[in-house]
């Protein structure tokens, strides 16, 4: 298993300004990934952040909007730019490890946003 | 990755045995069957995952069909802890690819 963390827990953002969310591991993992949680729904993937390399965005997500950056094998980052309240939401970082029993994904607890 | 069909929500009783169903017709040979939960204002929790065999660890029980079109995951015995979103979701061995989510199970344990 990993441990992994996220900062800030929560915020209270203005709309138009942006919000940079960390995400530390605490052991080297290659793949990283970025999840969204609107209120009441099931977790919908933003990108993969893999170091070394650009993210990798999915359908509806684009970089201007969530830059991401993975500057090494422990951490990444994920901004939410000009934000408005449609990005309310709970955003989660996820790393993919390999254990004895296989691969699996661990998650951090989730950075709560809310956009006035 | 294939889907999977699970019911919106279960309700279990403390103490008792909890088996938590998913279809998943359109698996493919190379796909893991895996398990994650949800608990509320968490982030999700891996469970379990295999591939064929049935799977046991500390947390739970995986019970995979024979024909693998459908898994049951297995709480030997519910605790108000449980009360979750339970989430069957398939993965290709073969790639290093995200999990994709669905609805999930929604469980409620009654004291």
């Amino acid at each position: 298993s990993a441990v992994i963390s996220q900062k800030p827990s929560r915020d209270i953002c203005q709309r138009g300004t942006s919000l940079t969310i960390q995400c530390q591991v605490d052991s080297q993992v290659t793949m990283m990934f970025w999840y969204r949680q609107q209120p009441g729904q099931s977790l919908t993937l933003i990108a993969t952040a893999n170091q070394g390399s650009e993210a990798t965005y999915e359908s509806g997500f684009v970089i201007d909007k969530f830059p991401i950056s993975r500057p090494n094998l422990t951490f990444s980052t994920l901004t939410v730019s000009n934000m408005s309240p449609e990005d309310s939401s709970i955003y989660l970082c996820s790393a993919l490890l390999t254990g004895t029993a296989g691969e699996a994904q661990y998650f951090g607890p989730g950075t709560r946003l809310l956009v006035l | 990755d294939a889907k999977t069909t699970q019911p919106n929500s279960m309700e279990s009783n403390e103490e008792e045995p909890v088996h938590l169903p998913c279809n998943h017709s359109t698996i493919s040979g190379t796909d893991y069957i895996h398990w994650y939960r949800q608990l509320p204002s968490q982030g999700p929790e891996y469970v379990i995952h295999g591939l064929t065999s049935n799977v046991n660890n500390r947390m739970a029980s995986l019970a995979i069909a024979e024909d693998r079109k459908s898994s049951t995951l297995i709480l030997h015995r519910a605790t108000l802890r449980d009360a979750a979103v339970y989430y069957c979701i398939l993965r290709d061995g073969g790639s290093q690819g995200n999990l994709i989510f669905g609805k999930g199970t929604k469980l409620s344990v009654k004291p």
